[in-house]
């Protein structure tokens, strides 16, 4: 069965320090992979996203992310982090399998605390 | 830029009554999604939607039935909101999955509490 993992609930990082969120996926084929971010209250904003090619992606808010498929790990990095980086953090992917609506499946989320 | 809006950012409801949580997308997506968030579990998916007119089950459709009858809205409906029912509601929209690898646009949500 399709799943992604992030094997961390809650991550505590302090200001102007380096991130690291962890994301794990078990798929038979190479999957499309996504980080979001959702503040409090708000719905989700995509960071950036994976289909193919290079598997060093960038995305916004100076956020990056790794493909290494050896590992089965799509993790998210980010060099300083801003106290504006407190949130909650989803990775998801998906397939195509040939119609319909193919959907995405979530990790449980990690939430990033920030400490001054 | 594509844009999900939800008709609620909060909705009490007491148990019983019959809710419509509505949702519009203005990309001319084909597919649409209900999602409900509860700490600890992440998004769970409701129903989804291919096409007007159509729809699918996904994980958790107990309870809950949707409507498509035209390709920007899409409406979840509680036939009688009961308290386990309470949650975080989020509306999601995407391309058919051959022209948009399944990146799905978010709506901010509607926050439901059942009394």
């Amino acid at each position: 069965a399709q799943s992604v993992t992030q094997p961390d609930i809650h991550i505590t990082v302090s200001e102007g320090a380096s991130l690291e969120l962890r994301c794990n996926y078990s798929y038979g084929a190479t999957p499309y992979l996504f980080w979001y971010v959702q503040s409090p209250g708000q719905g989700l904003q995509l960071l950036l996203k994976y289909f193919s090619g290079d598997t060093l992606v960038q995305g916004i808010k100076g956020f990056e992310a790794e493909f290494k498929r050896s590992q089965s790990s799509f993790n998210l990095r980010k060099p300083s982090v801003h106290w504006s980086d407190a949130a909650e953090y989803f990775c998801a992917g998906g397939t195509y399998s040939g119609g319909g609506a193919d959907g995405l499946t979530f990790g449980k989320g990690t939430h990033l605390i920030i400490q001054p | 830029d594509v844009k999900v809006t939800q008709s609620s950012r909060y909705l009490v409801k007491r148990t019983g009554e019959k809710v419509f949580l509505e949702c519009v997308q203005d990309m001319d997506h084909e597919n649409m999604f209900w999602y409900r968030q509860d700490p600890g579990l992440g998004l769970r998916l409701i129903y989804f939607s291919y096409d007007v007119k159509m729809k699918e089950k996904g994980d958790i459709p107990e309870g809950y039935s949707v409507s498509r009858e035209k390709k920007e809205r899409f409406s979840l409906i509680l036939e009688s909101a009961s308290t386990n029912q309470t949650s975080m509601y989020l509306c999601a929209s995407s391309f058919a999955a051959d022209r948009s690898y399944n990146e799905q646009f978010f709506g901010p949500g509607t926050r439901l509490t059942v009394l």
